[in-house]
């Protein structure tokens, strides 16, 4: 069973636009959330995270919403660039700093000039 | 500053044969998790070592085993390859003072025939 979802394999946004890339989890003991890029033949980069006690995350031109009520979490990115176009991975974990990430499939972005 | 470094990038491997991963965690950073990622899947967890011991494992055959030195490199065994232990294998490390980010290697890209 998927604890964390992301639903949306792909995603083409136009270079400008805003990109929404939603996640879903089903496990209520999950209280910190990541978001991941990759590109590639490189490892996954931290994006951004948030804590389950916020609503809300913004670094820059992302931003991460969370409803605990939903068990859904997105991430937009504003204004989309044409280097943003990579696999975007949901990553969940539990309160205790030792737990592993629980990821998502991923979403492939695409952005386009 | 370095990031977390793998090695090999890639190696092609027999099934029943045994393969060793290395990773670089980090400078100052104590704790090496593995992860291994399935074409068109996110990653999973396969091991966590912290202070060179084991503080976590994923769902994973006894085929797999992992250790980690005093320098806190680690290193990631496979034994009797199977077909379906082709993947891509990641390395990441944790700062200590944020415990949830993770911070991942390249990865090996293992191919087995």
């Amino acid at each position: 069973d998927q604890q964390v979802k992301q639903n949306s394999p792909s995603l083409s946004v136009q270079e400008g636009r805003i990109s929404i890339l939603n996640c879903d989890y089903t496990n209520s003991m999950f209280d910190y959330f990541l978001w991941y890029k990759k590109y590639p033949a490189e490892g996954p980069t931290f994006l951004i995270s948030i804590s389950s006690i916020k609503d809300k995350n913004e670094d820059g031109r992302f931003t991460v919403f969370l409803n605990k009520s939903a068990k859904h979490l997105s991430l937009h990115i504003v204004p989309s660039q044409p280097g943003d176009s990579a696999v975007y991975f949901c990553a969940a974990s539990r309160f205790s700093g030792n737990t592993p990430l629980v990821f998502g499939k991923g979403t492939r972005l695409s952005v386009i000039a | 500053d370095a990031g977390v470094t793998q090695s090999p990038t890639h190696l092609i491997k027999t099934r029943g044969q045994h393969v060793t991963l290395r990773c670089s965690p980090i400078s100052g950073h104590k704790s090496v998790s593995w992860y291994q990622q399935v074409l068109g899947q996110g990653p999973q967890f396969i091991f966590q070592y912290y202070e060179k011991e084991e503080r976590g494992r994923g769902n994973f055959p006894d085929r797999f085993s992992a250790r980690q030195f005093p320098n806190y490199s680690s290193e990631l065994n496979v034994n009797a390859l199977l077909l379906g232990d082709s993947a891509l294998y990641l390395c990441a490390s944790k700062p200590p003072d944020r415990e949830y980010e993770q911070y991942f290697g390249p990865g090996t890209r293992l191919t087995v025939t």
